[in-house]
């Protein structure tokens, strides 16, 4: 699986927008992009995913560049709730050995 | 509905026993994945089962590290002569299916071998 990278931490006060970035340049044309989120003392959750066309769900939305070499994790507001740390992860649908391969992510704090 | 159970939460051996984690993946989910996190890392990919295929391993550090799914649905994962490296969380993950279904997590088991 192609590597991502993201910064090691952020901040942000409550209820503005927080924009997480996440570069990969060696992404293939069958990867998926994944973004997951652990909370303190939890495992991992899914957030959301795209290919090519940004992506919006209840939790997030995802912007995909259109060269697809990074994009962009959208918390419209954040809350205290989403103090967490963010994994990119890149997941080629070809791939039937299904690990997915998380790096250190980014530790997002969130601020009163 | 239920979520990935696992058991138990917290596990404290001594160096040199076995341990036996426990994984309940949703009903329904053919793929179950294990994981294991050390302090302050991210996730280590340890095995996978799909269905009634055979396990990759690929990710298991050393012989004492085994894993059985049964019937297609428990999981469980076991440690042989524990060592102090392998204190860690151990996160069970279940997936409906190959492809890019999400994965959904466990709690994790923590364990401490002293």
């Amino acid at each position: 699986d192609a590597k991502t990278t993201q910064p090691n931490s952020m901040e942000s006060n409550e209820e503005e927008p927080v924009h997480l970035p996440c570069n990969h340049s060696t992404i293939s044309g069958t990867d998926y992009i994944h973004w997951y989120r652990q909370l303190p003392s939890q495992g991992p959750e899914y957030v959301i995913h795209g290919l090519t066309s940004n992506v919006n769900n209840r939790m997030a939305s995802l912007a995909i560049a259109e060269d697809r070499k990074s994009s962009t994790l959208i918390l419209h507001r954040a809350t205290l709730r989403d103090a967490a740390v963010y994994y990119c992860i890149l997941r080629d649908d070809r791939n039937y050995g299904q690990n997915f391969v998380f790096g250190p992510g980014t530790r997002l704090s969130v601020l009163p | 509905g239920a979520g990935v159970s696992q058991s138990p939460s917290n596990k404290v051996t001594e160096k040199g026993k076995d341990v036996e984690l426990r994984c309940d993946p949703i009903s329904g989910h053919t793929a179950l994945y294990w994981y294991r996190q050390s302090l302050g890392q991210g996730l280590e990919f340890l095995i996978y089962f799909q269905g009634n295929s055979a396990p990759d391993k690929s990710g298991l550090p050393s012989d004492r590290f085994s894993a059985e799914r049964t019937g297609g649905s428990v999981s469980t994962l076991t440690i042989q002569r524990t060592q102090q490296e392998d204190s860690a969380v151990y996160l069970c993950a279940s997936s409906f299916g190959r492809g890019v279904y999400e994965q959904y997590f466990g709690p994790g088991t923590r364990l401490t071998v002293t």
